[in-house]
C-alpha cells in the first residue's frame, strides 16, 4: 500500500522552460510535505516543503503546490536549468503523536536538455 | 561544517551474514533516522534513535537492529542477511522535533 505516489518515473524538459513534477498521497493524517533531490551516488538533499496550512510555498525558482482536498500536490521548477537534472523524491509525514518518519514517493528523473 | 557521514561507502556480504553501517549526524543535530532504499524504490523508514533510544520502528523484521551512542552517532546492525537486503541504506539526521532531515550518501550493500 503506496501512500505518496509519483506516477511519472521520468520528465524531460527543455532548458529554460517550466518543470512539473507531481504526487499524490492517499493519507489523510500527512500534514507536511517535502521535496527532495537526489544526484547519483550522493545522499538525498532537501529542496522546499509545504504545511498543510498553506497552499502554496516559493523558494527561488522552486514552488510547490498543494490541493488537500485532490491529495496532490505539484512542484514547479522556472526555469529549469540542466543542474537541475535529477531524481526528486516526494516526501510526508504527519506531526504529533508518535510519527516521527518521512514516507517517500519512488521518485521522478527529470532531465533537463540543454 | 561536515554534514552526515557514513561508513563503508560500499560492501559485499554473502547470504546469512551479518553487517554493520556506521553513522555519523550533522554536528549539532541530536537524532538519527535510517533509511533502507532498493533499486527504483523511495527511501522506506528502518527506525529513528533518540537520546540512545529507538522512537519508532518501520515494518521492517528483528534482523534490523540499531543503537545510538552518547555522541548521537549510530550504528545500523542486520543479521542473518538475504539477497533481498541489497540495497543503499541512508542515514539521516535532525534536531529532535524536526521534520526536515540531512542525508547522508548511505552506505551501498550488496547480498550475494
Amino acid at each position: 500500500d503506496q501512500q505518496v505516489k509519483q506516477n511519472s518515473p521520468s520528465l524531460s524538459v527543455q532548458e529554460g522552460r517550466i518543470s512539473i513534477l507531481n504526487c499524490d498521497y492517499t493519507n489523510s493524517m500527512f500534514d507536511y510535505f517535502l521535496w527532495y533531490k537526489k544526484y547519483p551516488a550522493e545522499g538525498p538533499t532537501f529542496l522546499i516543503s509545504i504545511s498543510s496550512i498553506k497552499d502554496k510555498n516559493e523558494d527561488g525558482r522552486f514552488t510547490v503546490f498543494l490541493n488537500k482536498s485532490a491529495k496532490h500536490l505539484s512542484l514547479h521548477i522556472v526555469p529549469s536549468q540542466p543542474g537541475d537534472s535529477a531524481v526528486y523524491f516526494c516526501a510526508a509525514t504527519g506531526s504529533g503523536g508518535s510519527n516521527y518518519k518521512l514516507t517517500f514517493g519512488k521518485g521522478t528523473l527529470l532531465t533537463v536538455n540543454p | 561544517d561536515a554534514g552526515v557521514t557514513q561508513s563503508p561507502t560500499h560492501l559485499i556480504k554473502t547470504r546469512g551474514q551479518q553487517v554493520t553501517l556506521r553513522c555519523s549526524p550533522k554536528s549539532g543535530h541530536d537524532t538519527v533516522s535510517w533509511y533502507q532504499q532498493a533499486l527504483g524504490q523511495g527511501p522506506q523508514f528502518i527506525f529513528q534513535y533518540y537520546e540512545e533510544e529507538e522512537r519508532q520502528r518501520g515494518n521492517f523484521p528483528d534482523r534490523f537492529s540499531g543503537h545510538q551512542f552518547p555522541n548521537y552517532s549510530s550504528e545500523l546492525n542486520v543479521n542473518a542477511l538475504l539477497l533481498g537486503d541489497s540495497a543503499l541504506y541512508l542515514c539521516a539526521s535532525s534536531l529532535v522535533g524536526a521534520n526536515v532531515l540531512t542525508f547522508g550518501a548511505g552506505s551501498r550493500l550488496t547480498v550475494l
